[in-house]
């Protein structure tokens, strides 16, 4: 089966720095994404990991440590609009997500 | 930039009723799947298509669902007769399906199912 878990819920204030992880028990793996979703809205790409490491685009980064389950991602210099639930999902299967509950992160100035 | 589109935005119907969500996937896109969020949940997994075909399918997905590609545009939900249960926002996806396993999907902005 599968297992997915990150914290519920983040505070932070704008221009900081912050760190979402995520923990995951699978027993297939085709890598893992990292999503934004808005209330409301629709889950938006953000990243993709499936080599160990670190991936990096503009103010986001994604980690990920496949012996460890883990994984993180990084948001820098915080602006209110980051303020959203994050959804880590492994991708299994012949490519179905499995998502996590998602992390609801608020941006306060 | 291209975009999967869907409608309607919201419907609404009573229970037992069927009703049909649509979705215009990217169009250079193969692989086709619908996922569910009921309010305040995670985003569940329903079906996977491609090559006209279901590829998987969740314990949600249940003979009371079915999918179709009538044309070579529209990706379509059935829910033949609905539940209460089945009040969720449901979002059509679709990725390249060229590169195998681990592609990035993209989503649609949601269908709103109110089932009264």
């Amino acid at each position: 089966g599968q297992n997915i878990d990150q914290p519920t819920e983040m505070t932070a204030t704008e221009g900081a720095i912050v760190q979402i992880n995520c923990t995951y028990q699978t027993s297939g793996f085709n890598g893992l994404f990292w999503y934004q979703q808005h209330a409301g809205e629709a889950p938006t790409f953000l990243s993709y990991n499936v080599l160990d490491g670190l991936e990096e685009k503009g103010r986001f980064s994604s980690f990920l440590s496949r012996s460890k389950g883990y994984s993180y991602l990084l948001l820098k210099e915080l602006q209110m609009k980051d303020s959203a639930s994050y959804l880590c999902a492994i991708s299994g299967g012949y490519n179905k997500l499995i998502f996590g509950a998602g992390t609801r992160l608020a941006v306060h100035p | 930039e291209p975009e999967v589109t869907q409608t309607p935005s919201h419907q609404v119907t009573q229970m037992g009723q069927e009703v049909i969500l649509r979705c215009v996937p990217i169009s250079n896109h193969l692989y086709f799947y619908w996922y569910r969020q009921i309010l305040g949940q995670k985003v569940e997994f329903l079906v996977s298509f491609y090559n006209n075909e279901i590829s998987e399918k969740s314990e949600i997905f249940d003979d009371q669902f079915s999918v179709e590609r009538p044309d070579g545009s529209n990706f379509t939900l059935k829910i033949r007769s609905t539940k209460l249960e089945d009040s969720a926002m449901y979002f059509c996806a679709s990725s390249e399906g060229t590169s195998g396993r681990g592609e990035t999907q993209y989503f649609g902005p949601g269908t709103r199912l109110l089932v009264l």
